[in-house]
């Protein structure tokens, strides 16, 4: 099926240990998003990509980092997980503005 | 600054009855795009509507519409005949035009139905 696969699902971390998180997408969209949602703060931005090779970053950037080597791939590492970054990730990818936005299912990350 | 607000943390409505969840938007870009989500339990997001600054009409699907009034700068979603499977969180966004086109969020409402 079309659409947006994170993995892992799920993984719990050890403080200082790094990670990286896989979103791929099958539909040839231009932009990706790294989403993070923690309770009672809704969704919120990491990083972006507007193609292949470009990053920038969203509002919470600090501690995370990005690649977009490949169009179809955006990841997102932690170099050094902390207790703060436990949350869930969502990856998103779009093809513009008026094309609408599809979401991954999700990662549930804990660092302990 | 962009900006989405939701100050309904939680609504609970009983089933059949029509509910209103409030988003209200700050923005000074001419051209925006609004949007409403909906989160069951089990996590995914659900798109449910989207409605353009320039639409002259308010957006409607299925039993989801959004009462648009732009002077207001407000983006409700209205749900007709509520089922027990609307119970989830409801997201309110807007385009971010600056970062790429990305979604800003609202905190979110939970939604409870009941029989």
């Amino acid at each position: 099926n079309a659409g947006v696969t994170q993995t892992p699902k799920f993984r719990v971390l050890k403080t200082g240990q790094s990670m990286t998180l896989l979103c791929a997408q099958d539909m040839n969209h231009e932009y990706m998003y790294w989403y993070r949602q923690d309770p009672g703060m809704g969704l919120r931005l990491i990083h972006y990509s507007v193609g292949e090779g470009t990053t920038a970053k969203g509002e919470v950037p600090d501690g995370y980092n990005v690649s977009r080597l490949k169009k179809q791939n955006f990841l997102l590492g932690l170099e050094s997980a902390a207790p703060s970054q436990t949350s869930v990730y969502f990856c998103a990818s779009s093809q513009g503005v008026y094309y609408g936005y599809t979401f991954g299912s999700g990662t549930r990350l804990t660092v302990v | 600054a962009q900006k989405i607000t939701q100050t309904q943390p939680g609504m609970f409505v009983q089933e059949k009855e029509a509910v209103t969840l409030d988003c209200t938007y700050d923005t000074s870009d001419p051209s925006y795009g609004l949007f409403w989500y909906k989160q069951p339990s089990s996590g995914e997001m659900i798109f449910l509507i989207y409605q353009g600054s320039y639409d002259q009409q308010n957006a409607t699907e299925g039993r989801y519409s959004l009462n648009f009034q732009k002077a207001r700068k407000s983006a409700n979603l209205v749900i007709s005949a509520s089922q027990l499977g609307d119970s989830a969180m409801y997201f309110c966004a807007m385009i971010r035009h600056q970062a790429g086109t990305a979604l800003i969020f609202g905190k979110g409402t939970t939604l409870s139905v009941s029989s």
